[in-house]
C-alpha cells in the first residue's frame, strides 16, 4: 500500500535559518505529491505540488522537487519567518491505479511541527 | 476560490446522542468530498469517500453505520455520528475536490467535537 514518512519533529529554528524536513513516500501506481501546511488554528492549506518526476513545486519561498528516483518530496525554504511556525504535511495522491481508476485519495505523513523563533 | 467551510467549529455532546456536522463547498461545486479524522499530534485518517448522489466508500475499519455520510449536493455533505461516545472525541475535517484538479483536496477548518 501506499505511505508517506517524514522527518520527525518539533523542529526549532531562528529566524532566517534554513530549513529542511524530509520527505519520503512509497505507492504503488503514479502519484502525485504534496505539501500541505496547518498553521494554528485553522485547517490544512495545500502549500505546493508535484504532479511528476523532476517536477518542482514552490510557493511562498517554499520548494520541494519530485524525486523518483529516491522517492523523496523534501521541503525546502532558504530563510523561514516566525511567520511559517505550523505543522507541515507531507502527502501523496495515486490518482489513478495500474486499471486506470480514479481515486484522488490522499495518504498523509505525520506531520511535523516547526517553531520559528525570532 | 475554493473555500470549503464546516460547521459547527466546535461542539460538545453527551454519550449516546447523535452529532450532525456539515461540509460545504462554497465557492465550486465538490465533485468528491472526504472525511478524516484526527487525532492529537497524529495525523490525518482519511474515513470515507463520498460523491454526490451516490454512497460514501468507507475506509477499512470506520463504522459506516456509527459515521453516516450524506452528500446530498455538489456543495454540501454531512457527517453524522450516531450514538457518540468519549472514544469518538476528535477533530474531524472535510475537504473536496472540483472537476477540473481532482488531485488536490482543499481542506474546511475542522470540528472538534467533545464528548462527555
Amino acid at each position: 500500500g501506499n505511505s508517506v514518512t517524514q522527518m520527525e519533529g518539533p523542529v526549532t529554528l531562528s529566524e532566517e535559518a534554513f530549513l529542511t524536513i524530509n520527505c519520503t513516500y512509497t505507492a504503488t501506481g503514479y502519484p502525485s505529491l504534496f505539501w500541505y501546511v496547518q498553521y494554528p488554528g485553522e485547517g490544512l492549506q495545500l502549500l505546493l505540488k508535484a504532479t511528476k518526476a523532476d517536477d518542482k513545486g514552490s510557493n511562498k519561498g517554499f520548494e520541494a522537487t519530485y524525486r523518483k528516483e529516491t522517492t523523496s518530496f523534501h521541503l525546502e525554504k532558504g530563510s523561514v519567518q516566525v511567520s511559517d511556525s505550523a505543522v507541515y504535511f507531507c502527502a501523496l495522491s495515486d490518482l489513478w491505479d495500474a486499471g486506470g481508476t480514479s481515486y484522488g485519495k490522499l495518504t498523509f505523513g505525520q506531520g511535523t511541527i516547526l517553531t520559528v523563533h525570532p | 476560490g475554493a473555500v470549503v467551510s464546516q460547521h459547527p467549529s466546535r461542539v460538545i455532546c453527551k454519550s449516546g446522542t447523535s452529532v450532525k456536522i456539515e461540509c460545504r463547498s462554497l465557492d465550486f461545486q465538490a465533485t468528491t468530498m472526504f472525511w478524516y479524522r484526527q487525532f492529537p499530534k497524529q495525523s490525518l485518517m482519511l474515513m470515507a469517500t463520498s460523491n454526490e448522489g451516490s454512497k460514501a466508500t468507507y475506509e477499512q475499519g470506520v463504522e459506516k453505520d456509527k459515521f453516516l455520510i450524506n452528500h446530498a449536493s455538489l456543495t454540501l455533505s454531512t457527517l453524522t455520528v450516531t450514538s457518540a461516545h468519549p472514544e469518538d472525541s476528535s477533530f474531524y475535517i472535510c475537504s473536496a475536490t472540483r472537476g477540473g484538479d481532482t488531485d488536490t483536496q482543499y481542506f474546511g477548518p475542522g470540528t472538534r467535537l467533545t464528548v462527555l
